[in-house]
């Protein structure tokens, strides 16, 4: 069975300031990772996912993720955050072949200015 | 494309009765999923149609069903109503399911059991 940890419920920043969204997983296949981000009264957009291959990954709005086999992690990183930033983000996993996501437990982001 | 649509945006329902949600995926998906977000539980999966048929399903009751028509909509349907059934219910589609696919989620049904 897959898990997802997200280690913060809050990450407070600054306005362009850097930020750093920790992931941890655990499972006994190989899966595929993801981080959605869900805007206040909206559905859930990805912002990347790892399949394979480089271990970083680039996605939408600036977002960035590492993916670390040895250390079961996958942080989301920005390296200046902006007001519109402000959301929940989920990590994600999934295992080829299904279907099912598992999400971790979201981690809200509140960007001050 | 026109994204995922969930119907209705918002709904009330009273304990023991029943509702239905209704998700009509992108076009040219055949996969729905569908998911329960809670504060207290968080995301939660439900189950999965492909091709009408049930593929996958998570660990809630059976008061919690669905079905998926032949142009690939879906509908789940929550009966016997309960309190804690107040939740955002979340839809979302790909096209074949598969787990590296992007699934693409819409806007979410909020409803409130009172």
């Amino acid at each position: 069975a897959q898990s997802v940890t997200q280690l913060d419920s809050q990450v407070p920043v600054f306005e362009e300031a850097p930020v750093e969204l920790r992931c941890n997983y655990s499972s006994s296949v190989s899966v595929y990772l993801f981080w959605y981000v869900q805007y206040p009264n909206q559905g859930l957009q990805l912002l990347l996912k790892y399949l394979s291959g480089s271990t970083l990954v680039k996605g939408i709005n600036g977002f960035e993720a590492e993916f670390n086999k040895s250390q079961t992690s996958f942080h989301l990183r920005k390296p200046s955050v902006h007001i519109s930033d402000t959301a929940e983000y989920f990590c994600a996993v999934s295992r080829a072949g299904a279907s099912k996501i598992i999400f971790g437990s979201g981690t809200r982001l509140s960007i001050r200015p | 494309k026109a994204g995922v649509t969930q119907t209705p945006r918002y709904l009330i329902k009273t304990r023991g009765q029943q509702v239905t949600l209704s998700c009509s995926p992108i076009s040219g998906h055949r996969s729905v999923s569908w998911y329960q977000q809670t504060p207290g539980q968080g995301l939660q999966f439900l189950f999965e149609y492909f091709s009408e048929t049930q593929r996958n399903k998570g660990n809630f009751p059976g008061r919690f069903s669905g079905r998926q028509f032949s142009n690939s909509r879906s509908e789940m349907n929550v009966s016997t109503l309960e309190l804690g059934d107040s939740a955002l219910y979340l839809c979302a589609s790909s096209f074949e399911g598969q787990g590296q696919e992007t699934q693409y989620f819409g806007p979410g049904t909020r409803l409130l059991v009172l």
